[in-house]
């Protein structure tokens, strides 16, 4: 069956260390991944997008790579602070007319 | 603020009754989706529409229907509630109807069925 993964509900992490967040699919194909960050009952917000034919991604402190032999994703924020505590989804993007679907989210904790 | 609205921001409602959720799209924007977040099962796709036409349909409960109206805003309509159904209902929206598009997610609607 079709499933999403990210490596722990909760991760607590010290400020200016990086971050690093898992996200391992199994019977999916998809064509792109997203990350998103959701603060407590509020939307979640777009970070980056990554493609099927791109290993990695860069915005600021924020690096995503996939790896669609693995089925993985990795998320990192470096010198994380505070304000990076929340709860990110990651997201598989497949082609026209199907599911867009939403792993369970990893809640992180950077401690000052 | 995503450019993403959302109606009514609460809701209070007993078992039994029905209820519809409102959301308008950014400008330009041809595609909503509906999803629901409950505190066990996370954020699950409800239903897509395109430019009025529904697109794509997830684990949307036959009791749950959903239109989008030529002026592009979308209704859920939620009916026979149940306790269950308690839950935050988002509605996002894109530029087109794949998966390389970002989307852009309202405030939500906070349900509570009593």
């Amino acid at each position: 069956s079709q499933k999403i993964e990210q490596n722990s509900e909760a991760l607590n992490i010290q400020e200016g260390k990086t971050a690093t967040l898992t996200c391992n699919y199994t019977n999916y194909s998809p064509a792109y991944l997203q990350w998103y960050r959701q603060d407590p009952g509020r939307g979640p917000v777009f970070l980056l997008l990554i493609r099927e034919n791109e290993k990695e991604k860069r915005k600021e402190r924020l690096k995503v790579t996939f790896d669609t032999t693995l089925k993985q994703s990795l998320f990192h924020i470096t010198a994380s602070q505070p304000a990076d505590s929340a709860t990110y989804l990651c997201a598989l993007g497949v082609p026209y007319g199907q599911n867009f679907v939403f792993g369970p989210g990893t809640r992180l904790s950077v401690l000052p | 603020d995503s450019g993403v609205t959302q109606t009514p921001k609460h809701l209070i409602t007993a078992t039994g009754q029905r209820v519809t959720l409102r959301c308008s799209p950014r400008s330009g924007d041809l595609s909503v989706y509906w999803y629901q977040q409950s505190l066990d099962q996370g954020l699950q796709f409800l239903i897509q529409y395109y430019n009025g036409e529904e697109r794509a349909k997830g684990n949307i409960l036959e009791r749950f229907s959903a239109q989008q109206f030529p002026d592009l805003h979308s209704e859920l309509n939620l009916s026979s509630l149940e306790l269950g159904d308690s839950a935050l209902y988002f509605c996002a929206s894109s530029v087109a109807d794949s998966g390389s598009w970002t989307q852009y997610f309202g405030p939500g609607t906070r349900l509570l069925v009593l």
